[in-house]
């Protein structure tokens, strides 16, 4: 089936970049999203890229999009403290349902 | 305006027993989408109402049923609940159309214990 994959962790040092990736596996994928979820919230739409895009850049995040390696990554510029939070990749499947990778927890080092 | 509420934002169950959860979208949303977040299986999609209609459905058992109401208010309920149903359920609404491509707004989850 359908199916999105992140890795579970990354620690970043405050002022560095921070790169999350995800695959995905259905390439009829049309949009394709990040989200935050801080702790005790629910899940903030960060930014989302078309498939017909390479690239996305919204001040300190930008987005690639590999679609022949169904490759997502984002960047967060100059990573602050209150960029500690879970990072969500999803992707659009079939019937319109959205697909969610299991999120990456990112981890801010001062 | 107002963001998505969800109520209640605690709640603690036996197995055996049923539970209903409410959500509130956005003013002037028809869209309602229902997802179950876990630490092992992530965020999983339990199904959408769109003007009191079911549009889409996740892979759950028969014990997760929702609805909606005119004011696009949804509720979820779960029947017979089980040890695993212990979840953060999250509410998201849309303004409507397709799902993908326009901006989910998710609310604060309800946390469901289930013992």
């Amino acid at each position: 089936g359908e199916d999105v994959e992140q890795s579970l962790f990354l620690s970043v040092r405050e002022g560095d970049s921070s790169v999350i990736n995800c695959t995905y596996t259905d390439s009829s994928s049309t949009y394709l999203y990040w989200y935050k979820q801080e702790p005790g919230a629910g899940l903030q739409l960060l930014t989302y890229i078309f498939s017909n895009m390479d690239m996305k850049q919204d001040q300190r995040l930008t987005v690639l999009l590999n679609k022949k390696d169904k490759h997502l990554s984002l960047r967060i510029a100059d990573t602050q403290t209150g960029d500690s939070a879970i990072y969500f990749c999803a992707v659009t499947g079939r019937d319109d349902k959205i697909i969610f990778g299991k999120g990456t927890r990112l981890h801010i080092l001062p | 305006k107002a963001g998505v509420t969800q109520t209640p934002r605690y709640l603690i169950k036996t197995r055996g027993q049923q539970v209903t959860l409410s959500c509130s979208p956005i003013s002037g949303h028809r869209s309602v989408s229902w997802y179950q977040q876990t630490p092992g299986q992530g965020l999983q999609f339990l199904f959408e109402y769109f003007s009191e209609t079911q549009r889409n459905k996740g892979n759950f058992p028969g014990r997760f049923s929702g609805r909606q109401f005119s004011n696009s208010r949804s509720e979820m309920n779960v029947s017979t609940l089980e040890l695993g149903d212990s979840a953060l359920y999250l509410c998201a609404s849309s303004p409507g159309g397709q799902i993908g491509g326009n901006e989910q707004f998710f609310g604060p989850g309800t946390r469901l214990t289930v013992l």
